[in-house]
């Protein structure tokens, strides 16, 4: 069984750096997309990029500029920094596993516990 | 962008059967995975594909997918699926419905 720890800052000041952490247990890392996933307060859920073992990234365009995801398969971990936070990427973070079933066929199948992140002057 | 539209509520009574919509352009062309999400819990995946049924969702569970409308239906309502749902689709990136809460009266 598949299990994702994350851990990282829960309080952070506008314009500081977030940053994030999700270690893979029990699975491969290879042939999988990893990616992050964050639901604002009363919010619905907003997919923010991924990542592949071989260091494959793709981002939400709105974000791209301010996100860089990376991974270290020999850890089994992989990681999300954004830059220049404000009040509005306060959130609850997740990271997840991209399954594939199929051409544009990428659900998620396996989730982190979700880390609240507080971002308050 | 691709954009996917949910209900904002949905109330069925305990029992019967409620249906989640998830509308988007010939969303009946791609791949529609449903997710259910309690407070303070991680989402789960409880149909992908449009109507796969992951290991352990039960059989009340079912989906569809044509046209313009892609739909989760939960048939037996019990009080424990009082949550909110989420559609999601792949279009060049992965795109998120707005979220349907069910309410279970």
């Amino acid at each position: 069984q598949v299990q994702l720890q994350q851990w990282g800052a829960g309080l952070l000041k506008p314009s500081e750096t977030l940053s994030l952490t999700c270690a893979v247990y029990g699975g491969s890392f290879s042939g999988y997309y990893w990616t992050w996933i964050r639901q604002p307060p009363g919010r619905g859920l907003e997919w923010i990029g991924q990542i592949n073992h071989s260091g494959t990234t793709t981002y939400k365009p709105s974000l791209k500029s301010r996100v860089t995801i990376s991974a270290a398969p020999s850890k089994k971990q992989f990681s999300l920094k954004m830059t220049s936070v404000t009040a509005a990427d306060t959130a609850v973070y997740f990271c997840a596993r991209l399954a594939y079933c199929g051409a544009d066929c990428y659900p998620v199948d396996n989730w982190g516990q979700g880390h609240l992140v507080t971002v308050s002057s | 962008s691709y954009e996917v539209t949910q209900p904002l509520s949905v109330s069925v009574a305990l029992g019967q059967t409620a249906r989640i919509s998830c509308g988007g352009y010939n969303i009946g062309s791609k791949s529609v995975h449903w997710y259910q999400h309690k407070p303070g819990q991680a989402p789960v995946l409880v149909m992908f594909s449009n109507h796969n049924r992951p290991s352990g969702i039960p059989e009340r569970f079912s989906g569809s997918n044509s046209g313009n409308t892609a739909t989760l239906t939960i048939s037996r309502v019990q009080a424990g699926d009082e949550a909110d749902y989420y559609c999601q689709v792949w279009d060049i990136t992965m795109v998120f419905g707005g979220g349907t809460k069910l309410t279970v009266l």
